[in-house]
């Protein structure tokens, strides 16, 4: 089976730094990735990580660690647009390389 | 086209009636997903296709659910009698490639399905 676990809420202030956890558990690990999702809006592409390490992009960043099934999404100086969802998305080359999607993280981002 | 394009943007259907959602995938790409969007944000993958092949199609309720990517022709993915359960958001996205090279997928708008 695959489970991806990650907090359904959490709330931040504008500027500070937020740190959103998933973990996960998979037969054949093939990648990890972020993806970020306004209300009503498809979801864009933030991230992906097939590698242990911290990959860094602008205000984002995103660790992974294989040997614990675990990764984290970092956001910096944090904006009001940042208020969104955050789903981790795990692919699985035992399964045809399919990527499976968490139920994502509700980010509130408040003045 | 450069973006993912999904037709109808909404839809509505009594139940029992049948839906018919369509995609067309970002020229070029060989590999189209099929995500089904329920409450809580949470994504249920149902079918991918390498061209006009299924891929992968283990998320698929078979019963009701079918879909097809035809040559020269938009992807579709079509629910027989549908049920109040099927409303959703149903997201295509596409890829360039659907194995180990595979770092982004590019989604849709979506198509908002509602049945009532």
């Amino acid at each position: 089976g695959q489970n991806i676990d990650q907090p359904t809420e959490m709330t931040a202030t504008e500027g500070a730094i937020v740190q959103i956890n998933c973990t996960y558990q998979t037969s054949g690990f093939n990648g990890l990735f972020w993806y970020q999702q306004h209300a009503g809006e498809a979801p864009t592409f933030l991230s992906y990580n097939v590698l242990d390490g911290l990959e860094e992009k602008g205000r984002f960043s995103s660790f992974l660690s294989r040997s614990k099934g675990y990764s984290y999404l970092l956001l910096k100086e944090l904006q009001m647009k940042d208020s969104a969802s955050y789903l981790c998305a795990v692919r699985d080359r035992a399964r045809g390389f399919k990527t499976i999607f968490g139920a994502g993280t509700r980010l509130f981002v408040k003045a | 086209g450069e973006e993912v394009a999904q037709t109808p943007k909404h839809l509505v259907r009594g139940e029992g009636q049948k839906a018919k959602l369509y995609c067309a995938p970002i020229k070029g790409h060989s590999y189209v997903f099929w995500y089904q969007q329920v409450l809580k944000n949470e994504f249920k993958f149902l079918i991918s296709f390498q061209n006009e092949n299924v891929f992968d199609e283990t998320g698929m309720p078979k019963e009701r659910f079918s879909a097809k990517c035809l040559p020269n022709s938009p992807c579709s993915l079509e629910i027989q009698a549908t049920k109040l359960e099927d409303s959703a958001v149903y997201f295509c996205a596409s890829s360039d490639t659907g194995g180990p090279l595979n770092t982004e997928a590019f989604f849709g708008q979506g198509t908002r399905l509602t049945v009532v």
